[in-house]
């Protein structure tokens, strides 16, 4: 069963687009969501995280918008450029305990 | 200061055989995690240590065992390879069991079982 939905599978937006990618999780007892940037080759690496006293957060060109009534969460990138294709992934965790995974967006912004 | 590293990059082995992965942490980190990647799929958590002991496990056989070493760097070791082990293990360190949130992640082995 998988514990985070993650949507859409890909993503292909212009340069200067805002690509949003979208989250949905049903356990109510998480309380940590952290998007993570994977590159070809590479280990994910943290993007930025939200916790749900909070219905958004944002760093850089990077906003998470969250709605603990609808349980889901997502991921906008503001000003895309290319260097941001990549493959996002969501998560999400109780405090201490493992971290479940979405499946992934690729994201591909055209020059 | 070096992050987290893994060895060896790739790796192919036959079915039935054994591998052993090993991760690194991060400087001053302490605890390991361990993830298996398929392809096109997210990380699927597989187990942590923290103080040389299995703290938490994921769904995932006793084929999958580890071990932590006295400077924290950690070994996952799969027996009797079948070719759904195929994929991208992943390590991930953090300072102090629970605070996930400073989870840092190795590049990875990749892991081919013909």
């Amino acid at each position: 069963q998988q514990q985070v939905k993650q949507s859409p599978q890909s993503l292909i937006v212009q340069k200067g687009g805002i690509p949003i990618i979208n989250c949905a999780y049903e356990n109510t007892a998480f309380d940590y969501f952290p998007w993570y940037q994977q590159f070809p080759g590479k280990g994910p690496a943290l993007l930025i995280a939200i916790r749900p006293d909070v219905s958004e957060k944002k760093e850089g060109r990077f906003t998470i918008s969250f709605n603990k009534s609808a349980k889901q969460f997502s991921l906008h990138i503001m000003d895309s450029q290319p260097g941001d294709s990549a493959t996002y992934f969501c998560a999400a965790s109780t405090t201490g305990n493992q971290f479940y995974f979405g499946t992934g967006t690729s994201l591909t912004v055209i020059p | 200061d070096a992050g987290v590293t893994q060895s060896p990059t790739h790796l192919i082995k036959t079915r039935g055989q054994q591998v052993t992965l090993r991760c690194s942490p991060k400087s001053g980190h302490d605890t390991v995690s361990w993830y298996q990647q398929a392809l096109g799929q997210g990380p699927q958590f597989i187990f942590q240590y923290y103080e040389e002991e299995e703290r938490q496990r994921g769904n995932f056989p006793d084929r999958f065992s580890g071990h932590q070493f006295p400077n924290y760097s950690s070994e996952l070791n799969v027996n009797a390879l079948l070719l759904g082990d195929s994929a991208l293990y992943l390590c991930a360190s953090s300072y102090g069991q629970g605070l996930q949130e400073t989870q840092y992640f190795g590049p990875g082995t990749r892991l081919l079982v013909l």
